[in-house]
């Protein structure tokens, strides 16, 4: 069965390092999604790609990038975390064209900024 | 910029009664969708019903439903029957028709007595 998943589920880091979360896919997507969600927000859009090299910014982007250099992987690299940044975090993906597009969400990697 | 309002932090309800949760949204576009996704303790985002706007007809998947309001901006979830497994967090969320990415609300815990 395809499947989205995501490591690692949980992460303790220090503040200052450098950080990546893996995202893997095999549902064929083209668009793929990162979200953090924080008490009193909901989810909130980081960063997203409809396509191999295409990256975009999401509401949220200060301070994460991503690439896209295959259709299956959106790592998500913290460049320095700080402890703003501790979150959980999910990646999602959806199919191209018209229709409902739903997003399929991976489980959620648990990230500690200490 | 597309709000998704979830007025309500959390309710509770009866097993076996019906509950309601409130969503509000925001848009100048014409053409979008709407979900509701299910949180519960493990993390993992489940989709629990989605509309289409250009549909009249209010969106039923088995217990729950939908009161789409479509003027009024309002997207409302009905659980009917309640049972001790939708307890869980309850997270509306819109999407362009033309777009992929998700604006969800900030979220509401449902909590059900037994």
């Amino acid at each position: 069965d395809a499947e989205i998943t995501q490591s690692p589920r949980h992460k303790i880091t220090e503040t200052g390092r450098q950080v990546t979360l893996a995202c893997h896919q095999t549902w064929n997507h083209n668009n793929m999604f990162w979200y953090r969600q924080d008490l009193g927000h909901g989810l909130r859009l980081i960063h997203y790609s409809y396509g191999v090299q295409d990256t975009n910014k999401g509401e949220v982007s200060d301070g994460y990038s991503v690439s896209r250099s295959n259709t299956e992987d959106l790592p998500l690299t913290l460049e320095s975390a700080a402890s703003s940044q501790t979150s959980v975090y999910f990646c999602a993906s959806s199919g191209r064209g018209q229709g409902i597009r739903e997003q399929f969400f991976g489980p959620g990697t648990r990230l500690t900024v200490l | 910029a597309q709000t998704v309002t979830q007025s309500q932090p959390e309710m509770s309800v009866q097993e076996a009664e019906t509950v309601t949760l409130s969503c509000t949204y925001d848009t100048s576009e014409s053409d979008y969708y709407l979900f509701w996704y299910k949180q519960p303790p493990s993390r993992q985002m489940i989709l629990v019903i989605r509309q289409e706007a250009y549909k009249q007809q209010n969106a039923t998947e088995n217990r729950f439903s939908v009161n789409f309001q479509k003027a009024a901006k309002s997207f409302s979830l009905k659980i009917s029957d309640s049972q001790l497994g939708d307890a869980a967090m309850y997270f509306c969320a819109w999407r362009a028709g033309a777009n992929s990415k998700l604006t969800f609300g900030k979220g509401i815990t449902l909590s059900v007595r037994p």
